[in-house]
């Protein structure tokens, strides 16, 4: 079974430039989270999606993040214009939904995408 | 607020030996996760604990669940080097549905 693809693995920015991320979750997870991990700290949850739907972006910074997850699929996080403290790597995990039988809710984490802004 | 604290922050231990990492948080939950990262790579999935008094192990790791106590453990027996990574508990709300939020995370070495 494939797992969680994300892309680009590594990028590198100016502050005030604009960036994308893309993930595409394992098949037939309803639903699915962008993290950010500054480094030495834990994921903190940006956006959590239910099919296409926004669950929860109250820790998403609205002024500068968008998300979208058009087609309750693939899923792109994007930031403009980036700052310096948004230096970290942007995680995506994806799930079945916990209420289904058997399902144990367990986050799958895709690798990453590490962001550096200069 | 939820808050998920891990303690300790940072742990340095012989091999051999044996520890305890805590996990405590903030708010009512029925499941608790426990995923291990290495330098540079992403999170895996080390065990997923779906009720009070859950106990799970593999190989020299061992967690189990309070929800009563709103406290998770990890127990390491007979550290070896291969265990050396940062260790997160992540608790999901059952309220607000599938919510994951993680710790602080421990970061573990172990001395030959």
């Amino acid at each position: 079974e494939a797992g969680v693809a994300q892309s680009p693995r590594y990028k590198i920015i100016e502050k005030r430039q604009s960036v994308a991320f893309w993930c595409n979750p394992i098949s037939g997870h309803a639903t699915l989270y962008w993290y950010q991990q500054i480094l030495g700290q834990g994921p903190k949850l940006l956006i959590q999606f239910q099919n296409n739907g926004v669950v929860d972006d109250s820790q998403l910074p609205k002024d500068r993040f968008s998300a979208e997850r058009l087609k309750g699929v693939d899923s792109t996080l994007k930031i403009q214009p980036a700052k310096l403290e948004d230096s970290a790597v942007y995680l995506c995990a994806s799930t079945t939904y916990r209420g289904l039988a058997g399902g144990s809710g367990e986050l799958f984490f895709g690798e990453g995408s590490r962001l550096t802004v200069l | 607020e939820l808050k998920v604290e891990q303690n300790p922050l940072f742990l340095s231990m012989q091999e051999g030996k044996n520890y305890t990492i805590y996990c405590n948080y903030s708010t009512t939950s029925d499941r608790l996760y426990w995923y291990r990262q290495d330098p540079g790579k992403s999170l895996e999935s080390l065990f997923v604990l779906l009720s009070n008094g859950a106990v799970k192990q593999e190989g020299r790791l061992m967690a189990s669940l309070d929800t009563k106590a709103r406290l998770s453990t990890l127990h390491i027996t007979a550290a070896v080097h291969d265990l050396s990574a940062t260790y997160f508990c992540a608790v999901d709300i059952i309220l607000t549905g599938n919510q994951f939020y993680f710790g602080t995370g421990t970061s573990l070495t172990v001395i030959p």
